[in-house]
């Protein structure tokens, strides 16, 4: 356990639906991150909240629209998503955006889009 | 262009074996980070690095960072499988938005033969 949860675990959803994926953090920290797992490619960084913040909008398309209500919890909703982007969706928290500031993750979202 | 470069990017070891896996960056690094997957989840820290020539360890993994700070080895020890995953180094490199990120590597999958 790393103090960081996600949910849904899996979520299956048709192009038309929305969704939203949940991330909690446990540990007191002030940062998260939103990050995106495809097969063969390094983590993608898609979001980062800072004192509830948003600090990086790394050039994610619109229909991916992240939520920071306070520094506990993080959204992130989908909507009209395309088949690429089915991925695994992993959420970290650090006690801030900061060099040397370790981030832990959570256990991610796997999604499929069809 | 690729941040960091892990080699080897596959790699089968017969159960108490050693092994190394390199992570290499074109920038100097502020901070080094090495996780460990297991395949569709989370990434578990395992150890980060700051000073030039530091060297960690944790029960049987030692990881070192090189005097320039450009390249990083995770070094295992009579490998069990245990230690089966996929190995991930992160970097905290500064982005064009002047922020601290990290990273990642395309990631090591580890076997470990019984």
């Amino acid at each position: 356990e790393t103090g960081v949860t996600q949910t849904p675990r899996h979520l299956v959803m048709g192009m038309t639906n929305k969704k939203s994926l949940k991330c909690e953090q446990h540990l007191g920290h002030n940062a998260m991150y939103w990050y995106k797992q495809s097969a063969k490619k390094p983590l993608e960084l898609m979001f980062v909240y800072n004192f509830k913040e948003q600090t990086e909008n790394n050039s994610v398309p619109s229909r991916f629209s992240p939520e920071c209500p306070n520094s506990s919890h993080l959204f992130l909703h989908l909507h009209t998503l395309q088949p690429e982007d089915s991925a695994l969706y992993l959420c970290a928290s650090s006690l801030r955006q900061a060099v040397w500031e370790t981030q832990y993750f959570g256990p991610g979202t796997r999604l499929l889009v069809l | 262009s690729q941040e960091l470069e892990q080699s080897p990017q596959s790699l089968i070891v017969q159960e108490g074996k050693n092994l190394t896996i390199n992570c290499t960056s074109s920038k100097t690094l502020y901070g080094l980070y090495w996780y460990k997957q297991k395949y569709g989840e989370g990434l578990i820290f395992l150890m980060m690095l700051q000073k030039g020539g530091e060297e960690k360890s944790h029960e049987k993994i030692t990881a070192k960072l090189d005097e320039k700070k450009q390249q990083s080895s995770l070094h295992i020890t009579a490998s069990q499988p245990s230690h089966a995953g996929i190995y991930l180094c992160g970097a905290d490199i500064l982005s064009e938005t002047g922020a601290n990120n990290l990273f990642f590597g395309t990631g090591t999958r580890l076997t470990v033969i019984p």
